[in-house]
C-alpha cells in the first residue's frame, strides 16, 4: 500500500523560506502515469492546489504561487520537496501531499498533512 | 485561477437525497471531463468519491454519483447517513495544466 509521509519544520519566520520534503513508501515512485504533488489549507479554509511534479521533472505550478515555488524530486531517495520563499500569515496551513494520476483526474493517496504556521 | 463555486453548506435527513453542486468555466469543469470530488472528514486527509466526473474509486459506497452539466458538475449522495456528514470539495484539471478546488461544502446530517 503506497504511503506518503511529510517531514519539516512547523515554524517559519516571515520573509523566509517554508521547506518540506515528502517520502513516498509502498509502491514505485516513478511508475508512469503518476504525479507528485502538494496541496495546502489554511486554518479552517478549503483546499489550495500548490503545484505538481512528475518524476521526470515535468512540473506544473499555480499561478499565483508560482514566483515563489520550487518543487523537487530526489528519486534515489523517493522524496519531492516543497520550497515557498518569502512567507507570509496567509501561508499558514496544513500541508498535504499527495499521488496525483495523469490529468490530475483524481488525488488517489494523500499523506496525514503537517501544519505549517508562519510567525516571527 | 479562480476557485470553483460550490454552495458553503448543504443539510438533509437521514434517508434523503442532497445535492452539490460545483461551477467553473469551459475551461475547467465544462472544457474536460476530469472532475473528481473529495471527502474530508475534521482533522484528516481528504478521500476521492468521485473521479472523471462520474467514476467512483473502489471501495465507494454506491450512494454516492457524480453528473456535469455545461460548467457544472454535481455530487448527489442518496440515502443521506449521519457518517456523510463532513466537507466536501470538487476540483478540476484547467485549460492551463493546473488544478483548481471548488471552495468546499459543509453537509449536515439534521
Amino acid at each position: 500500500q503506497l504511503q506518503l509521509q511529510e517531514s519539516g519544520p512547523g515554524l517559519a519566520k516571515p520573509s523566509e523560506t517554508l521547506s518540506l520534503t515528502c517520502t513516498v513508501s509502498g509502491d514505485s515512485f516513478s511508475r508512469t502515469g503518476f504525479y507528485w504533488g502538494w496541496i495546502r489549507q489554511p486554518p479552517g479554509k478549503g483546499l489550495e492546489w500548490i503545484g505538481t511534479v512528475h518524476y521526470t521533472g515535468s512540473n506544473y505550478f499555480n499561478p499565483s504561487l508560482k514566483s515563489r515555488l520550487t518543487i523537487s524530486i530526489d528519486k534515489s531517495k523517493n522524496q519531492f520537496s516543497l520550497k515557498l520563499t518569502s512567507v507570509t500569515a496567509s501561508d499558514t496551513a496544513v500541508y498535504y501531499c499527495a499521488r496525483l494520476q495523469l490529468w490530475f483526474r483524481q488525488i488517489d493517496f494523500w499523506g496525514q498533512g503537517t501544519l505549517v504556521r508562519v510567525s516571527s | 485561477q479562480s476557485a470553483l463555486t460550490q454552495p458553503a453548506s448543504v443539510s438533509g435527513s437521514p434517508g434523503q437525497s442532497i445535492a452539490i453542486s460545483c461551477t467553473g468555466t469551459s475551461s475547467d469543469v465544462g472544457g474536460y471531463d476530469y472532475v473528481s470530488w473529495y471527502q474530508q472528514y475534521p482533522g484528516k486527509a481528504p478521500k476521492v468519491m468521485i473521479y472523471d466526473v462520474t467514476n467512483r474509486p473502489s471501495g465507494v459506497s454506491n450512494r454516492f454519483s457524480g453528473s456535469k452539466s455545461g460548467n457544472t458538475a454535481s455530487l448527489t449522495i442518496s440515502g443521506l447517513q449521519a457518517e456523510d456528514e463532513a466537507d466536501y470539495y470538487c476540483s478540476s484539471y484547467t485549460s492551463i495544466s493546473t488544478l483548481v478546488f471548488g471552495g468546499g461544502t459543509k453537509v449536515t446530517v439534521l
